[in-house]
């Protein structure tokens, strides 16, 4: 079945630490999206990709980094500029264009400090 | 800035009854969907609302749109138990498909 990879489920960083959050994706979506949750909060958006080798910022983007190397993976690292890391995230996709498809969701990671 | 309130942020009910959930925007878009989250998991889209005056219906849950006055409504009839989540709107207005997201509603079902 096609879906959305996360990995891993639950993650816990070091103070001064970079981490790296796993996003696979077998669609075949062009557009790809990482979005942040606090609790009993929205989604907020951190980056997004149309295409391979193209990224944009979105509104929370400071402390993060991402990469689009591969058209089915889209990581997500959350580096120690990220000051308050503690948070659920979520990893989209869509086929891209101008579709009006629903974004597709993983089963998200929860990040926290140790 | 494009911003998505969401009312009520909590709703308890007894099953049975009926009650909407009202999702208001600030800027115009012809573009709204209806996302349902269960504790701790992802997200699963129930409804994509495209124009004014659309409406969906998928089983107790009913979805409209209403572009003039930048308002979706989320209506649930006879709710039960199976129903309790979180709902979140969220709004679609550039054409790079970044979406918005409301808060989010969080429905009890009370037997």
């Amino acid at each position: 079945d096609g879906g959305i990879t996360q990995s891993p489920k639950y993650l816990f960083r070091k103070e001064g630490q970079n981490v790296t959050l796993s996003c696979e994706q077998n669609l075949n979506h062009d557009a790809m999206y990482w979005y942040r949750q606090d609790p009993g909060q929205g989604l907020r958006l951190i980056y997004y990709s149309q295409i391979v080798n193209d990224f944009q910022k979105g509104d929370i983007a400071e402390g993060y980094s991402v990469s689009r190397e591969k058209k089915e993976s889209f990581p997500l690292t959350v580096t120690s500029a990220q000051k308050n890391p503690t948070a659920f995230y979520l990893c989209a996709s869509t086929i891209g264009g101008e579709t009006n498809q629903p974004q597709h969701f993983g089963d998200g990671t929860r990040l926290s400090i140790l | 800035e494009l911003k998505v309130e969401q009312n009520p942020l909590f709703l308890s009910m007894q099953e049975g009854k009926n009650y909407t959930i009202y999702c208001n925007y600030s800027t115009t878009s012809d573009r709204l969907y209806w996302y349902r989250q269960d504790p701790g998991k992802s997200l699963e889209s129930l409804f994509v609302l495209l124009s004014n005056g659309a409406v969906k219906q998928e089983g107790r849950l009913m979805a409209s749109l209403d572009t003039k006055a930048r308002l979706s409504t989320l209506h649930i009839t006879a709710a039960v138990h199976d129903l309790s989540a979180t709902y979140f709107c969220a709004v679609d207005v550039f054409t790079a498909r970044q979406l918005t997201f409301g808060s989010g509603t969080q429905l009890t079902v009370l037997p």
